[in-house]
């Protein structure tokens, strides 16, 4: 089974603009999870999908937005950047057949000038 | 809301030797325990996870820990290899909410040969 995909791989944005990334779950995963790791404060939770609905909510401001697809494929938008917003962002899907064990993708690198 | 914390931040261990990293949870809740390992520039990898009703998980050179009473968990790497440098994460959540999980601040893991 082809892993966890996420596109694109690196983005270099300048402030107050939007950018959109992509997540593509490993088949038959419907639970679609979104982090963002800083060397600063580490992994955090933004939200999780599933069946096309948010399940669960981190603490983030409400620049920070996701949707599901009814192929289970997620996107995770940041309107109006800022500096801090420079991060590796993460997507992990689960399923229950795997006890809803998390799978990670290799991230897309985001870059705020 | 759940923190929690991760020891040591660093670690440097002789190849062969054993490594111990240790997380305290503070929400008693929590009932799935999770530890990934991501090397540089990789995705973090789940090497394995204990849930609640468990004490003590073991996967060949690895094993975890918990204990409920006091709100901690362990990792043990016995028989270290070079290979096994990376960060470690410990992780926390409840098993219905899985996919929100909490990561402790990781540990730098160096295998000296």
């Amino acid at each position: 089974k082809a892993g966890v995909t996420q596109t694109p791989r690196y983005l270099i944005k300048t402030r107050g603009q939007q950018v959109t990334l992509s997540c593509s779950p490993i088949s038959g995963h419907r639970s679609v999870s979104w982090y963002q790791q800083t060397p600063g404060q580490g992994l955090q939770f933004l939200f999780e999908y599933f069946s096309e609905t948010q399940r669960n909510k981190g603490n983030f401001p409400g620049r920070f937005s996701g949707r599901q697809f009814s192929n289970s494929r997620s996107e995770m938008n940041v309107s109006t950047l800022e500096l801090g917003d420079s991060a590796l962002y993460l997507c992990a899907s689960s399923s229950l057949a795997t006890n809803e064990k998390l799978f990670f993708g290799s991230g897309t690198q985001l870059s705020v000038l | 809301g759940e923190n929690v914390e991760q020891h040591p931040s660093t670690l440097s261990v002789q190849e062969g030797d054993s490594a111990v990293i240790k997380c305290t949870y503070s929400d008693s809740a929590s009932n799935y325990f999770p530890w990934y390992k991501q090397e540089l520039g990789k995705r973090p990898q789940l090497i394995i996870d204990i849930r609640s009703n468990v004490g003590e998980k073991k996967d060949q050179r690895i094993a975890v820990t918990l204990n409920k009473t006091a709100k901690h968990f362990s990792l043990h790497i016995t028989e270290t290899q070079p290979e096994d440098s990376a960060v470690y994460f410990c992780a926390a959540s409840w098993i219905q909410g899985a996919q929100k999980l909490v990561f402790g601040q990781g540990t730098r893991l160096t295998i000296n040969p």
